[in-house]
C-alpha cells in the first residue's frame, strides 16, 4: 500500500529563520511524483514544490527547496527566510504515474503539518 | 483569469439525504479533480474527471459519484449521506491529468451532516 508520513503535526519557526519539514512516503511503483502543497487558513490550496521521482537534482522554488533522498523514500521541505506569509498547513503529496500495472494511478496526502510563523 | 470556483461554499443536510457539488474549472482546463477532507482522515482524492470521462477514483463506496459535463463544469454527488461525510470537499483544475500539470484548487465546500 501507499503511505505518506509526516511525523510533525506542527512546527514553529521565527521569521526570517530556515525550517525544514519532514515527510516519508512508500510506494512500489517506480515512477511517480512528490508534491508540497500549501493551504493557508480559510484560503485556497496551492502547490508549492514538485519532485519527479527520476530526477536526481532537488527541485527549488525561490525560498522553497527540497531534500529528496530516493533510497531513503525521504521528502523534506525546506523554507528559507520564512515569512509570516508562510504560516499555514503544509501536506506531502505522493502520486504514481498516470499509468500503472493496474492502469490507474494513487494520489495519497499525508496528515499535514501546521507552520507557526512568529514575528 | 477567474479561478476555480465551488458551489455552494456551505451546506448543510441531514443523514439519508443527497446532496450535489458543484465545480467550475479555469477557463481552458479540462481535468477536474475531488478531494475530501476531513480532521480524521486529512486529504484524500476522491476521483478525477478528464474530457467527460472518469480516470481514476480513489478508495471510496459508491455513494460517491460524479460527472463532468462538456463545459468541464464537474459535479460531485453524495446518496445517502452518513455523519461521517462531513468534510470540506476541495475540487481542483489542471489543463490536464498529467502529473507534472499544476493543479489550481477552489476554496471548497464545506458539507455539514446533521
Amino acid at each position: 500500500a501507499q503511505t505518506v508520513t509526516q511525523s510533525q503535526p506542527e512546527m514553529s519557526v521565527q521569521e526570517a529563520e530556515t525550517v525544514t519539514l519532514s515527510c516519508t512516503y512508500d510506494t512500489s511503483e517506480s515512477d511517480y511524483y512528490l508534491f508540497w502543497y500549501k493551504q493557508p487558513p480559510s484560503r485556497q490550496m496551492i502547490l508549492v514544490i514538485r519532485q519527479e521521482a527520476y530526477k536526481q537534482q532537488n527541485a527549488t522554488e525561490n525560498r522553497f527547496s527540497v531534500n529528496f533522498q530516493k533510497a531513503a523514500k525521504s521528502f523534506s521541505l525546506k523554507i528559507s527566510d520564512s515569512q509570516l506569509g508562510d504560516a499555514a498547513m503544509y501536506f506531502c503529496a505522493c502520486r504514481t504515474s498516470l499509468i500503472t500495472t493496474s492502469g490507474t494511478y494513487k494520489y495519497i496526502f499525508g496528515t499535514g503539518t501546521r507552520l507557526k510563523v512568529l514575528a | 483569469k477567474a479561478g476555480v470556483t465551488q458551489t455552494p461554499r456551505y451546506l448543510i443536510k441531514t443523514r439519508g439525504q443527497q446532496v450535489t457539488l458543484s465545480c467550475s474549472p479555469i477557463s481552458g482546463h479540462r481535468s477536474v479533480s475531488w478531494y475530501q477532507q476531513t480532521p480524521g482522515q486529512g486529504l484524500q482524492f476522491l476521483f478525477e474527471y478528464f474530457s467527460e470521462t472518469q480516470r481514476n477514483k480513489g478508495n471510496f463506496p459508491g455513494r460517491f459519484s460524479g460527472r463532468q459535463f462538456s463545459n468541464s463544469r464537474s459535479e460531485m454527488n453524495v446518496s445517502t449521506l452518513e455523519l461521517g461525510d462531513s468534510a470540506l470537499y476541495l475540487c481542483a483544475s489542471s489543463l490536464d491529468p498529467s502529473p507534472t500539470d499544476t493543479q489550481y484548487f477552489g476554496p471548497g465546500t464545506r458539507l455539514t451532516v446533521l
